[in-house]
């Protein structure tokens, strides 16, 4: 139990355009989804925290409008990259928790972006 | 602001030797620990949280301790196997309606067959 998705696993798109990353808690409702970005050979860096149904807490240094981020349902997160640039190349991945055994963070696979 | 620190950033071991992993942090004021494993390109898996309260979990080869008071937690794994190659990050979580994560930047280990 306790399944985390993400899609897609993999994704290359054009410096100015945009790419949606989907989250999904597969066999458990996610009051809570976090996104995070990791660097090669660096820690996870929290980038927001989304709640069902209210806008999302960015962390301090993230442009929200550029890291579009909609937790519309208990199930599906979304974080849209807006105007990509290759500096915005990275490793994004996010992860959910519920409620009781699923109280703590459940991770999902992770999706690789490259900007070129 | 909490920093969660892990030494050695990688390890080579030969095959069935014991590894020890190191994580620190500088605010002992923490609701739990968490270590995670993570492989080339994928997502995290949990091995092993333990709460504040407690000293030490333990699961199958993994054993991980923890000092609060002092700011540190160790991950042993006895006989390592070469799929045990992996990094190994700690994340420490601040209190109880806080879910945040703070992560290490983790251990990359090899162990050699």
């Amino acid at each position: 139990g306790a399944v985390v998705s993400q899609h897609p696993s993999w994704v290359i798109c054009k410096s100015g355009t945009s790419v949606k990353i989907e989250c999904r808690s597969l066999d458990f409702q996610a009051t809570t989804m976090f996104w995070y970005r990791q660097f090669p050979k660096q820690s996870l860096m929290l980038m927001a925290t989304s709640n069902e149904g209210s806008k999302a807490t960015y962390e301090q240094g993230v442009e929200k409008d550029k890291f579009l981020i909609n937790h519309a349902s208990l199930t599906l997160s979304t974080l849209t990259v807006t105007s990509a640039h290759p500096e915005d190349s990275s490793f994004y991945i996010c992860s959910a928790r519920g409620g009781g055994p699923t109280y703590e963070q459940y991770f999902g696979p992770g999706t690789r972006l490259t900007v070129t | 602001k909490q920093e969660v620190t892990q030494i050695p950033a990688a390890l080579s071991v030969p095959e069935g030797e014991n590894l020890v992993l190191n994580c620190s942090f500088t605010d002992s004021a923490i609701y739990n620990l968490q270590w995670f494993r993570q492989d080339p390109g994928k997502g995290l898996t949990s091995l092993l949280l333990i709460q504040s309260s407690q000293r030490e979990q333990t699961s199958g080869r993994l054993n991980a301790s923890l000092d609060k008071s002092s700011g540190r937690s160790t991950l042993y794994i006895a006989a390592s196997q070469p799929g045990d190659s992996a990094t190994y990050l700690c994340a420490v979580r601040r209190s109880s309606n806080d879910y945040k994560l703070s992560f290490g930047a983790g251990t990359t280990v090899t162990v050699r067959a």
